[in-house]
């Protein structure tokens, strides 16, 4: 079955310091995609980064870098010198295909506060 | 382009009645999904429309239907509220990135 797991239910960083969100993933299939969203205090889920299951480059835009490791189902994302409008609840996801169809999860969330 | 529009952002209603949500999809985009967000139960995946025909369904009850136009818009609806169902209700469409969806603002429905 698949589940994804962001055990940081909530971070309070100053603002300038770097931090990183965890994310640990389960799922049986070798073709998948990982994501990251940003959920702001408005509610919309803003898409942040997609991850193919067969690439493990990691990736940097701006003050933001995803590390992927297979070998510990893990997509952790760092954000660099944070800023108070980073404050937001990210969100990582699983995305397979059941079926034929997509199936995606979501972990619970991370809700980071970043203080001025 | 233009994101994805959720109308109306704000719904309170009263147990018992019924409700219809709506979401435009991103120009072009097919598919439309919808998921519902609650602090206790997270992000949980309702449907999924494409051209018109669902093709997914999570687990919810009867109670809640959607349905999909020719234009790609779709709508939600939920019968006989209950005061559980209350929550910000997301809609995603997605093109042909993979897998990739895109968000609305979200409408939040308050069940009294």
């Amino acid at each position: 079955a698949q589940k994804v797991t962001q055990a940081q239910t909530e971070i309070s960083v100053v603002e300038k310091e770097d931090v990183t969100l965890d994310c640990v993933y389960e799922t049986r299939d070798t073709t998948y995609y990982l994501f990251w969203y940003k959920q702001p205090p408005s509610g919309e889920l803003v898409f942040l980064i997609r991850r193919n299951s067969f690439d493990e480059q990691n990736e940097i835009s701006g003050r933001y870098s995803w590390n992927f490791q297979k070998s510990t189902s893990s997509f952790n994302f760092t954000i660099t010198a944070s800023q108070v409008v980073d404050s937001a609840v990210y969100f990582c996801a699983l995305s397979e295909r059941a079926g034929g169809y997509q199936k995606v999860t979501f972990g619970t969330g991370t809700k980071l506060q970043v203080i001025p | 382009k233009a994101g994805v529009t959720q109308t109306p952002r704000y719904l309170i209603k009263t147990r018992g009645q019924q409700v219809t949500l709506s979401c435009s999809p991103i120009s072009g985009h097919r598919s439309v999904s919808w998921y519902q967000q609650t602090p206790g139960q997270g992000l949980q995946f309702l449907f999924e429309y494409f051209s018109e025909t669902q093709r997914n369904k999570g687990n919810f009850p009867g109670r809640f239907s959607g349905r999909q136009f020719s234009n790609s818009r779709s709508e939600m609806n939920v019968s006989t509220l209950e005061l559980g169902d209350s929550a910000l209700y997301l809609c995603a469409s997605m093109g042909t990135a993979p897998d990739t969806q895109y968000f609305g603002p979200g409408t939040r429905l308050t069940v009294l």
